[in-house]
């Protein structure tokens, strides 16, 4: 069974940084694109940025870029998202979610349950 | 590329057949995936490339549309269906999901 445990979230100030990180388990990680999408209270989902299984395609949202960052450790199973610069209106639950093989062209297969930041003063 | 749905909420009776539709900003060919979320949980896949089940979902779940125009039926709304539904283009980057259409009981 697949399962995504997203962690790292928190009330940050703005302007702060945080670490998301995403532990998965129940599928061979390192074959799969990964990808994190947000949804702020009460509103829809927003992408923001995936990552291919060898980490050479990286695409970013408009409103994050150059902002956060991506990353994979396939030697442990688990995907981040350094978040700098953050601002209010980044507050949001951040879903952690496994592609079906890459991302383009196929779909979000299974989701993690989500981390909640909170960037407020 | 953007999305739109319509209705944007609609209300409805068990076994009723409901209809949503998505409307691309440009053609996506048929990399358009649909995903029911209830208050409080991630989204799950319902279809992908337009009108293919997930395994698993309920075979009143269907998709069609190629292109720009796209559609989500459930054939015979069960109490379970009340939730929220949204479009996702993975055509192009950056993905883009639509605004939702919000299902709830009449």
């Amino acid at each position: 069974e697949v399962q995504l445990l997203e962690s790292g979230g928190g009330l940050v100030q703005p302007g702060g940084s945080l670490r998301l990180s995403c532990a998965a388990s129940g599928f061979t990680f390192s074959s799969y694109s990964m990808s994190w999408v947000r949804q702020a209270p009460g509103k829809g989902l927003e992408w923001v940025s995936a990552m291919s299984n060898s980490g050479d395609n990286k695409p970013y949202a408009d409103s994050v870029r150059g902002r956060f960052t991506i990353s994979r450790d396939n030697s442990k199973n688990t995907l981040y998202l350094q978040m700098n610069s953050l601002r209010v209106e980044d507050s949001a639950v951040y879903y952690c979610v496994k592609c079906s093989t890459a991302c383009q062209h196929n779909w979000f297969d299974s989701w993690g349950q989500g981390t909640l930041v909170t960037v407020s003063s | 590329i953007q999305l739109t749905q319509s209705p944007s909420s609609l209300s409805a009776s068990v076994g009723d057949r409901v209809t949503i539709t998505c409307r691309a900003s440009q053609g996506i060919s048929s990399y358009l995936a649909w995903y029911q979320q209830k208050p409080g949980k991630a989204p799950k896949v319902l279809i992908y490339a337009a009108s293919t089940l997930q395994s698993g979902v309920p075979s009143r779940f269907s998709g069609s549309g190629s292109g720009t125009d796209f559609t989500l039926t459930i054939s015979s709304l069960q109490p379970e269906d009340f939730a929220t539904y949204y479009c996702q283009q993975l055509n192009n980057y950056p993905f883009t999901f639509g605004p939702g259409t919000k299902v709830d009981i009449k």
